[in-house]
């Protein structure tokens, strides 16, 4: 079953940081582009990241966030730090897939971040 | 800077048709996907590539584009349709991914 499951979300105070991982079933990472994306409570979607043939990141993260993956594990991961109160949201990781013009395809279920002092 | 703008919300009654509009200068140059999100759940891929749909997609749910728009029509709406819908694109560049604010649909 083709399938992503977030992990490492929780509370934090503001300035520490947080790892989040992605595991992937059903398919490798290493074939793909996977993005980062993140809703706000009761707000829209915001593109955070993706790891692709390049890296690039939404200005609100660039220079505090990374993506990283491990094709052994299948996994991938964000790594936020120096996080800030605007950074409470629920993060979910999806693939990019060619076959659907790079449409985002198969989303995990979201971890919840929660950024206060 | 490039930017998606939607509608905040739409309503239609059931077996009316809903039509949800997403602009953008950088459409005409970039494919444009829209997403449905019930509440609680993931997003679920709806259309992509401005107008096809993907698998398991009841044929409902249809897309196009003009110019700097793109539209998704959902015919004979039904109840299970009630989301949010949100468009997505790239920037001009095609680096960096841009979603609309969302469009909530209410079907009365």
């Amino acid at each position: 079953q083709v399938q992503l499951v977030e992990s490492g979300g929780g509370v934090v105070q503001p300035g520490r940081s947080l790892r989040l991982s992605c595991a992937a079933s059903g398919f490798t990472v290493r074939s793909h582009a996977m993005h980062w994306v993140r809703q706000a409570p009761g707000k829209g979607l915001e593109w955070v990241s993706v790891d692709g043939k390049n890296e690039y990141y939404a200005d609100s993260v660039k220079g505090r966030f990374t993506v990283s993956r491990d094709d052994f594990r299948n996994t991938i991961y964000l790594q936020m730090n120096s996080l800030r109160t605007e950074d409470t949201a629920v993060y979910y990781c999806a693939r990019e897939y060619q076959l659907l013009g790079d449409a985002f395809d198969i989303w995990g279920q979201g971890t919840m971040v929660t950024v206060s002092p | 800077s490039d930017e998606l703008t939607q509608s905040p919300s739409v309503s239609v009654s059931p077996g009316q048709t809903a039509r949800i509009t997403c602009s953008g200068d950088a459409l005409p140059k970039q494919y444009a996907y829209w997403y449905q999100q019930r509440p609680g759940q993931a997003p679920l891929l709806v259309i992509f590539k401005d107008s096809e749909r993907p698998p398991g997609i009841p044929e409902r749910f249809s897309g196009s584009s003009s110019g700097t728009t793109v539209t998704l029509t959902i015919s004979g709406v039904q109840a299970e349709d009630e989301a949010d819908y949100y468009c997505q694109s790239a920037d001009s560049t095609a680096k960096y991914v841009l979603f609309g604010g969302g469009t909530k649909l209410t079907v009365l």
